[in-house]
């Protein structure tokens, strides 16, 4: 069956770069019928979409206008995971972070999703 | 963008109970509209995909309907394990796509 391994670290000073790993199970990153993106969690605003990485001949990335200057989300086919990477980061950026995979054969739905890393923005 | 108005905020029930949160899309989305269930600490599990059809694995309990750009979540028959926050999701347009503010399901 189809997982999703997050981590990375839970606490990141203001300034600095937050960076998350997606390791995937059951599947893999270049499947083309797939995208594979990061979802956030806070109190004040919801979930929140960031952005995905997929696979259609070539690359191709996609991110919320919101984070789209911060944003960095690559794929390593190689150990067959995703990574996220919010530069300048703020204790606005405090929150729950969630890799999940969208399926193209679920109506685009959000089908699988890792477990969560919370992560505080804090000296 | 579209947006998502997702009602009521919370709700009170009863194990046994009949449950039903709307969501109604800002423009059309056809069926392009999820439901997902969340418990605390844990992340969104997608419960209903396409207006309607159920995930693999959930109760078929849990029922999607849609009119037009409103759509309907149905639980029968409440059990204790439902007892969670629920929320609806569009993907019919290119990203981003929109959650509800999410649908608090609390025991009475």
């Amino acid at each position: 069956q189809v997982q999703l391994q997050q981590s990375g670290p839970g606490l990141v000073k203001p300034s600095q770069t937050l960076s998350l790993t997606c390791a995937i199970s059951g599947d893999s990153v270049s499947r083309n019928t797939a995208a594979w993106n990061w979802i956030r969690q806070s109190p004040s605003r919801g979930l929140e979409w960031l952005g995905r990485t997929y696979y259609t001949s070539k690359w191709y990335n996609d991110s919320a206008i919101s984070v789209k200057s911060r944003i960095t989300i690559n794929p390593d086919t190689s150990k067959n995971h995703f990574s996220l990477q919010l530069s300048s980061v703020t204790p606005e950026d405090t929150a729950v972070y969630y890799c999940a995979r969208e399926s193209g054969g679920h109506f685009n739905a959000y089908d699988i999703w890792g477990q969560g890393t919370m992560v505080t923005v804090s000296s | 963008d579209i947006h998502m108005t997702q009602s009521p905020s919370s709700l009170s029930a009863s194990v046994g109970d009949r449950v039903t949160i709307t969501c109604r899309a800002s423009q059309t989305i056809n069926n392009y509209l999820n439901w997902y269930q969340q418990k605390p600490g844990k992340a969104p599990k997608l419960l209903i995909y396409a207006a309607s059809s159920l995930q693999s694995g959930v109760p078929s309990r849990f029922s999607g309907s849609r009119s037009g750009t409103d759509f309907t979540l149905t639980i029968t028959s409440l059990q204790p394990e439902d007892f969670a926050t629920y929320y609806c999701q569009q993907s019919y347009s290119a990203p981003p796509r929109a959650f509800g503010q999410g649908t608090k399901v609390e025991i009475k």
